[in-house]
């Protein structure tokens, strides 16, 4: 089945600085893969999401790339805000019908 | 707008008692999900519902795990006994299909504590 390995686990960065959160999948028939955003004591909720067919998806400061022959894809968040401060996670979605698997997240904290 | 309603929202029993949660997915959704989120790690697949049949189950442990969705609509997630391990967030998910692409709507969860 598929596995989702992200990094780092924690990282912290100056309001305005980028920040890059990167996942690796398994199974190459992986097909939509979504990233998902969880404040403190809150339920996950979706950010942004890429399918197989595209490389690269904007939000206005938060894109996502995905390099298929590599099994990578990244959660870019530029011009950051402390409300940016969550856990991040990324999700891929195997065989049609299958559930998403997550990865174990990333801690962003934004320091003003 | 819609969500995902779960309950209870936190849950304190003691190891070998029986705990049960409840979700009521989004309606018009086909697919439902619960999820185990232990205290920070991503959420892990327990089952996976397509209307009232099971799709996936392979990570429920089902010698003390069980879950239903008889209508089609609410489900049920019961622990019996529980373990000090099974302490996690239980959050509950809903999608139109299961098809790719769909989006997960989550529940708040249901936050069980196992002393």
């Amino acid at each position: 089945g598929e596995n989702v390995e992200q990094h780092p686990s924690t990282l912290s960065v100056q309001e305005g600085d980028s920040a890059v959160i990167k996942c690796t999948y398994s199974d190459s028939a992986s097909n939509y893969f979504p990233w998902y955003k969880q404040e403190l004591g809150k339920r996950p909720q979706l950010i942004i999401d890429i399918r197989s067919n595209v490389g690269e998806k904007k939000d206005q400061r938060i894109a996502v790339t995905l390099n298929k022959t590599a099994k990578h894809f990244s959660l870019h968040i530029t011009e950051t805000q402390p409300e940016d401060s969550a856990v991040y996670f990324c999700a891929a979605k195997g065989q049609a019908g299958t559930a998403l698997i997550f990865g174990k997240g990333t801690t962003l904290s934004v320091s003003s | 707008e819609a969500e995902v309603a779960q309950s209870p929202r936190y849950k304190i029993t003691e190891k070998s008692q029986a705990v049960a949660f409840w979700c009521d997915p989004i309606s018009g959704h086909a697919t439902l999900y619960w999820y185990r989120q232990i205290l920070g790690q991503g959420p892990e697949l327990l089952v996976q519902f397509q209307d009232e049949s099971v799709v996936d189950d392979s990570q429920l442990p089902k010698d003390r795990f069980s879950a239903e969705r008889l209508k089609g609509v609410d489900s049920t997630l019961k622990i019996q006994p529980a373990e000090l391990g099974d302490s996690a967030m239980y959050l509950c998910a809903s999608s139109l299909s299961r098809d790719r692409g769909r989006e997960l709507f989550f529940g708040e969860g249901s936050r069980l504590t196992v002393l």
